[in-house]
């Protein structure tokens, strides 16, 4: 079966560290693959996206995403985490452009300062 | 100013009742999406639209019904056979040459 998998369900990071997110996915073949950010009681926005090409995509504010594909993985990075960085963040994969997206569980980020 | 809306943003229901969700964008997609989002399980899906005057079953469909009679929206009614339609509901929608999904605001739902 298709899924998404985020194996962090909380992360703490200092303010001006770096971070990481993980994100996993199982499909037949590659997805398209995208990552949300989402602040508390709002909706998701966009990040970055990954359909093909270049393995390493820039998204906004500052994020940006490797696919690997001999690890079935799309790790979320940013150099440098501000406080207004706190949100969920939901990975997620669709079989094709157009279609449903699976979405993994989500992970939590708190910056500590 | 172009984008996808959802109202009301909060809404309270009494158990028994049918309550609609609205869903408009202005963004010419063809695609809309309804997603439940509840604590620590991510957003699944409720249905989908690609194209007016259709619409497929997602992986929760029971107890919610939809409509798609004109391209700008796609309403969600939560019916009283939902049995535990306390949740958030994001609506999305997708167009455009990467159809990459966008989402509205949400709506929270509560049953008293």
């Amino acid at each position: 079966a298709q899924s998404v998998t985020q194996p962090d369900i909380h992360i703490t990071v200092s303010e001006g560290a770096s971070l990481e997110l993980r994100c996993n996915y199982s499909y037949g073949a590659t997805p398209y693959l995208f990552w949300y950010v989402q602040s508390p009681g709002q909706g998701l926005q966009l990040l970055l996206k990954y359909f093909s090409g270049d393995t390493l995509v820039q998204g906004i504010k500052g994020f940006e995403a490797e696919f690997k594909r001999s690890q079935s993985s799309f790790n979320l990075r940013k150099p440098s985490v501000h406080w207004s960085d706190a949100a969920e963040y939901f990975c997620g994969a669709a079989g094709q452009a157009g279609t449903a997206l699976i979405f993994g569980k989500g992970t939590t980020l708190s910056v500590s300062s | 100013d172009g984008g996808i809306t959802q109202s009301p943003k909060y809404l309270f229901r009494k158990e028994g009742q049918n309550v609609t969700l609205s869903c408009e964008q202005n963004l010419n997609h063809d695609a809309m999406y309804w997603y439940r989002q509840d604590p620590g399980q991510g957003l699944r899906l409720i249905y989908y639209s690609q194209i007016v005057n259709d619409f497929q079953k997602g992986d929760i469909a029971e107890g919610y019904s939809v409509s798609r009679e004109k391209k700008e929206s796609f309403p969600l009614t939560v019916t009283s056979a939902q049995k535990n339609p306390t949740a958030f509901y994001l609506c999305a929608s997708a167009g455009g040459r990467t159809d990459t999904q966008y989402f509205g605001p949400g709506t929270r739902l509560t049953v008293l």
